[in-house]
C-alpha cells in the first residue's frame, strides 16, 4: 500500500459482536474516509472524518482519528452478516485531492 | 439518488488492444477521479481532473490517457493493453477541487480483463 497499514488483515467475527479495525498512515492528512467493498463490487462511502476531528458516529459505525499517532480506527458494533465486506481506510493529503487508500481489512460475520 | 455511472460494467480485451472507459460524474460534481484496483489490491489513484483541467496525476502509465469534457463526464483511454491492466476501473467524483468537506462518490468500476 502506498499510504499505510490496516490491521488486522482479515477478522472473523460472531453476528452481534462489535468488530475493529485500524489504519496508520505515513504523512499529514487532510481528512480520512473509510470505504466498504463488497467483493469485486463498489467501493462504498462510510464515514469521512477531518483533521480536526477526532471521533464521528455514524449509526453502528464509529470512527476514532489520532493525528499525533497518524492512526484511526473503525468500529462496526452489533455486526450483521451483511457487515462481510473489505473495509478499506483511505487518506486524502493535506495537499492535492488524491485519495491513498490502505490495504484493507476482510471482516467475514458468521451468523 | 443520482449516482456515478461508469460504462461499460464489463470490457474483455486481448493484448495490445485499445480500451475506452468512460464515467459520468453526479449532477453539479465538477471533479472526477479515476482509480485502478488490482485484484486482491487496494485502489491505486491514476488521475483526476477539475473542470476540464488535470488535477493531480498518480501512477498512470504512459500508456494512458484521460480526458474531462464539457459535460464534466470523463474518458480513460487505454492503449497496447497489457495482462497487468486487467483490474477494476473506478471513476469516483466530488463537487469541488479541494474536498476538505466532501467524499468522493464512487461509481461501480469497470471490470476490465486483458486476454
Amino acid at each position: 500500500s502506498q499510504q499505510g497499514e490496516e490491521d488486522p488483515q482479515a477478522l472473523s467475527i460472531q453476528e452481534g459482536e462489535n468488530a475493529t479495525m485500524n489504519c496508520s498512515y505515513k504523512t499529514s492528512i487532510n481528512n480520512l474516509q473509510w470505504y466498504r467493498q463488497n467483493s469485486g463490487r463498489g467501493l462504498v462511502h462510510l464515514i469521512l472524518i477531518r483533521s480536526n476531528e477526532r471521533e464521528k458516529h455514524s449509526g453502528r459505525l464509529r470512527v476514532t482519528l489520532d493525528t499525533s499517532k497518524k492512526s484511526s480506527s473503525l468500529l462496526i458494533t452489533a455486526s450483521r452478516a451483511a457487515d462481510t465486506a473489505s473495509y478499506f481506510c483511505a487518506t486524502l493529503m493535506e495537499y492535492g485531492n488524491k485519495l491513498v487508500f490502505g490495504a484493507g481489512t476482510i471482516l467475514r460475520v458468521k451468523s | 439518488a443520482a449516482g456515478v455511472i461508469q460504462s461499460p460494467r464489463h470490457l474483455i480485451k486481448e493484448k495490445r488492444e485499445t480500451a475506452t472507459l468512460k464515467c459520468y460524474p453526479i449532477p453539479r460534481h465538477d471533479t472526477v477521479y479515476w482509480y485502478q484496483q488490482g485484484p486482491g489490491q487496494d485502489p491505486q489513484f491514476l488521475i483526476s481532473f477539475y473542470e476540464k483541467m488535470q488535477s493531480d496525476k498518480g501512477s498512470i502509465p504512459d500508456r494512458f490517457s484521460a480526458q474531462q469534457f464539457s459535460d464534466y463526464h470523463s474518458e480513460l483511454n487505454m492503449s497496447s493493453l497489457e495482462l497487468g491492466d486487467s483490474a477494476l476501473y473506478f471513476c469516483a467524483s466530488s463537487p469541488s477541487r479541494r474536498p476538505f468537506y466532501n467524499e468522493q462518490f464512487f461509481g461501480p468500476g469497470t471490470r476490465l480483463t486483458v486476454l
